[in-house]
């Protein structure tokens, strides 16, 4: 089955540019969560959604925000850019529910991520 | 919060070496993930082993819950084994190891 998928792969944005991420995530699973990925910081949870619902927030400014729509996918925006918002954005996905999820625990699966640089 | 430390923070070894990295975490956990990053930052779920040991091939994990901690073996390690190995602890939100940086020479 297909995989976590995000869009776009890269992009370039200037100080002060809004940017829209997309996540679909495995067919089936309705827990999408997003992490910002930085030399420095390491990986930090941004947000978690599950049924359309924000569940957990992290550490992060209002600038950063999602949502996630009734077929799962999810979308994160980064309104006013800043250049330390330069960073590897990564969506997982996992199942959460049910009798498959005690086979299965929260493995959570990643996409490939979008390489984010602000300029 | 949960802390979670891994060590070493780096590794280098020779193609066919083995190795074992760790991760220690400060507080009782329900879940707790490997996970691998290859150079290109795919980051590729290992092991979802809160307690005991599971293998898959030349990679297997043990997870002392009442110790706090997990071990991840790497048996005759090949170059495609180099990159970042993350442990990462909670449920919805998880709180995420520095990693250890594995190279792995010819």
């Amino acid at each position: 089955k297909a995989g976590v998928t995000q869009t776009p792969r890269y992009l370039i944005k200037t100080r002060g540019q809004q940017v829209t991420l997309s996540c679909s995530p495995i067919s089936g699973h309705r827990s999408v969560s997003w992490y910002q990925q930085t030399p420095g910081q390491g990986l930090q949870f941004l947000f978690e959604y599950f049924s359309e619902t924000q569940r957990n927030k992290g550490n992060f400014p209002g600038r950063f925000s999602g949502r996630q729509f009734s077929n799962s996918r999810s979308e994160m925006n980064v309104s006013t850019l800043e250049l330390g918002d330069s960073a590897l954005y990564l969506c997982a996905s996992s199942y959460q529910g049910g009798d498959r999820d005690r086979r299965e625990g929260n493995t959570i699966y990643f996409g490939e991520g979008s390489w984010l640089t602000v300029v | 919060g949960i802390q979670v430390e891994q060590s070493p923070p780096d590794l280098i070894l020779q193609e066919g070496a083995n190795s074992t990295l760790r991760c220690n975490f400060s507080d009782s956990v329900n879940n707790l993930q490997w996970f691998h990053q290859n150079p290109w930052g795919q980051l590729i779920n290992l092991f979802y082993i809160p307690s005991g040991t599971k293998q898959n091939g030349r990679l297997s994990a043990t997870t002392v819950a009442t110790e706090r901690y997990s071990l991840l073996y790497i048996s005759s390690s090949q170059t495609t084994d180099s990159g970042v190995y993350f442990c990462a602890v909670g449920n919805y939100q998880l709180i995420w190891g520095a990693g250890t940086k594995l190279i792995i020479k010819p």
